[in-house]
């Protein structure tokens, strides 16, 4: 069976402040896929990142950044100098081999960054 | 280029009512998934269509069901009602046939039970 766990459920952080939300993973696939979304008040879920069970580099786009350590299931998403507009919940996802389009999710950390 | 659109975005029923929802996936995109979302369960897979034929389905009673159809619209639809049934319904539609895409999600159809 597979697994997602976010421990923190919410973080409240004051603007430029570092941000990291932590995904821990549990699979028997040896081929999967991490996903981050982020989830606006709206209601849509936002693609951030997918990454791949072989692919172990470290990944930034702009002021969002990835670590993803295989030895130990994780899978961590960092936000520098947070913004207000970050504020959302962020749900990081697991995607077996042959799951057709089932993702397993975490249970979401909410994250306020306050002006 | 348009997003995966669900219709209707707001709706109440009463229990032991039924209900239908829509999604249009993103254009060229065949695979449609449907998940639940509740605050006590987070965010639970329903199943997902791919070429109209159902290949994977979530731990939900047979009250859940789907299709798709040759234009890869997708409805699902929920009988008999009940309390619990209150949730956000997400639709998301992916590329490729195999597992390696994204999912793109749409903004989700708010059903609420009384």
């Amino acid at each position: 069976a597979q697994k997602v766990t976010q421990a923190q459920t919410e973080i409240s952080v004051v603007e430029k402040e570092d941000v990291t939300l932590d995904c821990v993973y549990e699979t028997r696939d040896t081929t999967y896929y991490l996903f981050w979304y982020k989830q606006p008040p709206s209601g849509e879920l936002v693609f951030l990142i997918r990454r791949n069970s072989f692919d172990e580099q470290n990944e930034i786009s702009g002021r969002y950044s990835w670590n993803f350590q295989k030895s130990t299931s994780s899978f961590n998403f960092t936000i520098t100098a947070s913004q207000v507009v970050d504020s959302a919940v962020y749900f990081c996802a697991l995607d077996g081999g042959t799951s057709y389009g089932k993702l397993t999710f975490g249970q979401g950390t909410i994250l306020t960054v306050h002006p | 280029k348009a997003g995966v659109t669900q219709t209707p975005r707001y709706l109440i029923k009463t229990r032991g009512q039924q209900v239908t929802l829509s999604c249009s996936p993103i254009s060229g995109h065949r695979s449609v998934s449907w998940y639940q979302q509740t605050p006590g369960q987070g965010l639970q897979f329903l199943f997902e269509y791919f070429s109209e034929t159902q290949r994977n389905k979530g731990n939900f009673p047979g009250r859940f069901s789907g299709r798709q159809f040759s234009n890869s619209r997708s409805e699902m639809n929920v009988s008999t009602l009940e309390l619990g049934d209150s949730a956000l319904y997400l639709c998301a539609s992916r590329s490729r046939d195999i597992y390696t895409g994204e999912l793109f999600f749409g903004e989700g159809s708010r059903l609420t039970v009384l």
